[in-house]
């Protein structure tokens, strides 16, 4: 257990179908990042939240947003999901905004139909 | 901008060989670099960094890797692969210059080693 809990584990939803997936990151950490993993793409970077502000955005589609609670959990909104959306969603932890290293969640994993 | 070429989809080798996994990285300022290892239906699991220091840095399981500046290189090796070490290793670059940037990742190398 990396203390990365992402939840739930797998999701099977309708094309144009919205989902929220859920992240709490390790205890003491303020940075949370999300990461989409596709066979073709790889890892894609997504947005990263520190203690409650986005701070970096990555290739995010405007269909998908995010946001981090005061509690430092956080949710990534899909919205009109499409085939292509089917990945691995992960998301991560750091203790700080560089974050030197990140600790990782084991992951959704979100099927379109 | 920052980017990670991992040049090879899969590299092989028989247990007990030496093991290398290539990386290379392009970041306008100075690299923190990391290596990660995510075995099936797994997230991924931290290896090893380099944030300044000594080019040669020693991780989990027996790997490690060397940073070459002037190659914008961090290979991951191991002297003596085994079967438990398949999965799939990706490397990662943080431009440390900069603020408000993640972790970017190359596409994976999968490793496989044969009994």
């Amino acid at each position: 257990d990396s203390g990365v809990t992402q939840t739930p584990k797998h999701l099977i939803t309708a094309t144009g179908q919205r989902v929220t997936l859920r992240c709490s990151p390790r205890s003491g950490d303020l940075s949370v990042y999300w990461y989409q993993q596709s066979l073709d793409q790889g890892l894609q970077f997504l947005i990263q939240y520190y203690n409650g502000e986005e701070r970096a955005k990555g290739n995010i589609l405007e269909r998908f947003s995010a946001q981090q609670f005061p509690d430092l959990h956080s949710e990534l909104n899909l919205s009109s999901l499409e085939l292509g959306d089917s990945a691995l969603y992960f998301c991560a932890s750091s203790p700080s905004r560089g974050g030197a290293g990140y600790t990782f969640g084991s992951g959704t994993r979100l099927t379109v139909v | 901008a920052q980017s990670v070429a991992q040049p090879e989809d899969q590299v092989n080798v028989a247990e007990g060989n030496p093991l290398t996994v290539k990386c290379t990285y392009s970041v306008s300022g100075n690299p923190y670099l990391f290596w990660y290892v995510q075995y099936p239906n797994r997230g991924l699991q931290f290896l090893l960094k380099y944030i300044t220091g000594d080019n040669l840095v020693k991780g989990s399981y027996g790997f490690e890797a060397e940073f070459n500046k002037s190659q914008t290189s961090f290979h991951l090796k191991k002297p003596s692969a085994l079967v438990s070490d398949s999965a799939l290793y990706f490397c990662a670059v943080r431009d440390r210059d900069q603020a408000g940037t993640a972790l970017i990742f190359g596409k994976g190398t999968t490793l496989s080693v044969s009994s």
